[in-house]
């Protein structure tokens, strides 16, 4: 079946443009989740939305940064005015929601800030 | 900060059983013992968890030591598509992942 989809899967980006990265969940998956992943690091968590309720942004680096799913599958993460430490890959998960639920993860996009 | 200690890498041959150790000393009564892998350019992707039993599934099995504060994920019969970084982590399940640095896995040819 299909699993979680992110577009764009490259992005470059000059900087102080905004960009804007989608995640297509698994259908009918309660939670979604933003990761960003510097190169050579681990994933790191950004944000979470159960539906349409964004329940923990704590990961957000600052406010240029701006996530939002509002009917509850597709999600959006905004990056306003990028800087060259933005560049890395963005991973969004998706799993069922509620105790005991593994996380899916996507491909990434890959932004590269000039 | 991660809740974990992993070696940063490892070797094994192809074929043989890759056992990749984790600390978790700190772990709370409520948390589980997730392992996820991550092949290179791809997202991670889910193994195996545990909360105090061993688990076995397809892909590999998770051994956890009697007071919880240690794991071990064996892949019974590494083959070359098994290179990646592992990635131990401990969590409420449900709740967002806090990866630590994982180990990276090279299968020897």
């Amino acid at each position: 079946g299909a699993g979680v989809s992110q577009s764009p899967r490259y992005k470059v980006a000059k900087r102080g443009q905004d960009v804007a990265l989608r995640c297509d969940p698994i259908s009918g998956h309660v939670s979604l989740f933003w990761y960003q992943q510097a190169l050579g690091q681990g994933p790191e968590f950004l944000t979470y939305f159960q539906n349409e309720a964004q329940l923990d942004k704590s990961g957000l680096p600052s406010d240029r940064f701006f996530a939002e799913r509002p009917e509850g599958s597709v999600s959006t993460l905004k990056i306003q005015r990028t800087q060259q430490e933005d560049s890395a890959v963005y991973l969004c998960a998706s799993s069922l929601g509620g105790r005991d639920y593994e996380q899916y993860f996507g491909p990434g996009t890959r932004l590269t800030v000039t | 900060d991660a809740k974990t200690t992993q070696p940063p890498s490892m070797d094994c041959a192809e074929g043989r059983a890759a056992n990749l150790p984790c600390n978790h000393s700190t772990i709370s009564g409520n948390e589980y013992v997730y392992w996820y892998r991550q092949i290179h350019s791809q997202g991670p992707q889910y193994i195996i968890h545990g909360l105090k039993n061993n688990e076995t599934n397809e892909m590999a099995s998770l051994i956890i030591t009697e007071d919880r504060k240690s794991s071990t994920l064996i892949l019974p019969h590494a083959t070359l598509r098994d290179t990646a970084v592992y990635y131990c982590i401990v969590r409420v399940g449900g709740d967002k992942i806090i990866f630590g640095k994982g180990t990276r896995l090279h299968i020897l040819p």
